[in-house]
């Protein structure tokens, strides 16, 4: 069975610092792996996603994301905060247990900006 | 432009009523997906339909049911409404090719009051 796990239920920076935002998901095959933003009161936006092509995968506004087999990991980095940046964001991996399209989200991290 | 609309931002209903929440995508995707949000229990799919007329149970289809009689839209029904229902909902969209997984496009959520 797939799995997703964020470390971090909660991640303060200060504006202009780096982001890292972790991630460990559990998957019996290839998974895709997903990075989504979520500002307050909106909907879900996708910021990047591995699909096993490059194991280093850039997104939007600035943040990548590099997949790690051997530690299962699928960490979100972003080299200088932005006080926009300050968001939910989950990571996301798919279910691979029938071809119905279905993702399984971690629980999210709140990522807080700071001037 | 990708879009997923939903017909709400805001309600407030009252117990024992019955509630539709509606949801239209103009991406002609195959996949349409329905979620709640909760704050520290993350996204958990309620239903999702892979075409027209079909539907599949997610993780808490309890008190709830859907109707897809087009492609493009995707109801979700409360049959009567309860308070623990007074939740983010949230709906979503994905291509599906094969065995490829694409990302899921989310709509700007409803949230419903149910007092």
């Amino acid at each position: 069975a797939q799995s997703v796990t964020q470390l971090d239920s909660h991640v303060s920076v200060s504006e202009g610092t780096p982001v890292l935002l972790r991630c460990n998901y559990s998957s019996s095959y290839s998974p895709s792996l997903f990075w989504y933003v979520q500002h307050p009161n909106k909907g879900l936006q996708l910021l990047l996603k591995y699909t096993s092509a490059a194991t280093l995968v850039k997104g939007i506004n600035g943040f990548e994301a590099e997949f790690k087999k051997s530690e299962t990991s699928f960490h979100l980095t972003k080299p200088s905060a932005h006080m926009s940046d300050a968001a939910e964001y989950f990571c996301v991996v798919s279910d691979l247990s029938g071809n119905t399209g279905k993702l399984i989200f971690g629980q999210g991290t709140t990522l807080q900006v700071k001037p | 432009d990708v879009k997923v609309t939903q017909s709400s931002r805001y309600l407030v209903k009252r117990t024992g009523e019955k509630v539709f929440l509606e949801c239209v995508q103009d991406m002609d995707h195959e996949n349409m997906f329905w979620y709640r949000q909760d704050p520290g229990l993350g996204l958990r799919l309620i239903y999702f339909s892979y075409d027209v007329k079909m539907k599949e149970k997610g993780d808490i289809p309890e008190g709830y049911s859907v109707s897809r009689e087009k492609k493009e839209r995707f109801s979700l029904i409360l049959e009567s409404a309860s308070t623990n229902q007074t939740s983010m909902y949230l709906c979503a969209s994905s291509y599906s090719a094969g065995t490829d997984f694409y990302e899921q496009y989310f709509g700007p959520g409803t949230r419903l009051t149910v007092t």
